[in-house]
């Protein structure tokens, strides 16, 4: 069965810093992936997926994701943190063959200092 | 109304009564699904819809029950629930369920969920 870890549960970051959040998968192939945000009061909005090709994928807002094979991760970056990305972030994981059933982490919750 | 809506935001009910939740899409998507999610645990798919057909059922157990009468509703409907069925219902939509060929998924749509006391 594929999981997905997400082993920081807050992070805390200064306005400006780069910011980093990891995601771990287990899953027999290469699967799906995505990056998840949701802010207060809201639902998830995709920022970016990867499916296949070039690992380093470009999202919106300013995010990236570079997939690792051999480190079965996935981790979310952006060079410069601004006040109003503080939200929960999930990474997700689909199967490779296809389809819309997506496994989620437990979510990290990112505070933004000013 | 644009994206996905849900009604109530908030629901507080006891053990005994009934309520329903509302999902609404004014995507033009064909694939709906309730998701339940709790503090510290991973959003978990409770339901799906293709075409108003339910094609996925994750052993939710059956006070809950999914209503999908055409492709821009969705209900959930509630009764005797217990406390620990507290948590943020979030529903979604999609283009329907794609598959086989690599890059075939459609992108779901959330919600802003409805946060559901129960006492």
């Amino acid at each position: 069965a594929q999981s997905v870890t997400q082993p920081d549960i807050h992070i805390t970051v200064s306005e400006g810093a780069s910011l980093e959040l990891r995601c771990n998968y287990s899953y027999g192939a290469t699967p799906y992936l995505f990056w998840y945000v949701q802010s207060p009061g809201q639902g998830l909005q995709l920022l970016l997926k990867y499916f296949s090709g070039d690992t380093l994928v470009q999202g919106i807002k300013g995010f990236e994701a570079e997939f690792k094979r051999s480190q079965s991760s996935f981790n979310l970056r952006k060079p410069s943190v601004h006040w109003s990305d503080a939200a929960e972030y999930f990474c997700a994981v689909g199967p490779s063959g296809g389809g819309n059933k997506l496994t989620f982490g437990t979510g990290t919750q990112l505070k933004v200092e000013l | 109304e644009t994206g996905v809506t849900q009604t109530p935001r908030h629901l507080v009910m006891g053990m005994t009564n009934k309520k329903s939740l509302k999902c609404e899409q004014h995507l033009g998507h064909n694939a709906m699904y309730w998701y339940k999610q709790s503090a510290k645990k991973p959003l978990e798919l409770m339901f799906v819809y293709s075409l108003e057909e339910r094609v996925e059922n994750n052993s939710v157990p059956s006070r809950f029950s999914p209503e999908c009468p055409n492709s821009s509703h969705l209900f959930l409907h509630l009764h005797t629930l217990q406390p620990e069925d507290s948590a943020l219902y979030l529903c979604a939509s999609s283009q329907r369920l794609a598959g086989g060929a690599v890059g075939s998924y459609n992108e779901q749509f959330f919600g802003p969920g409805t946060r559901l006391t129960v006492l």
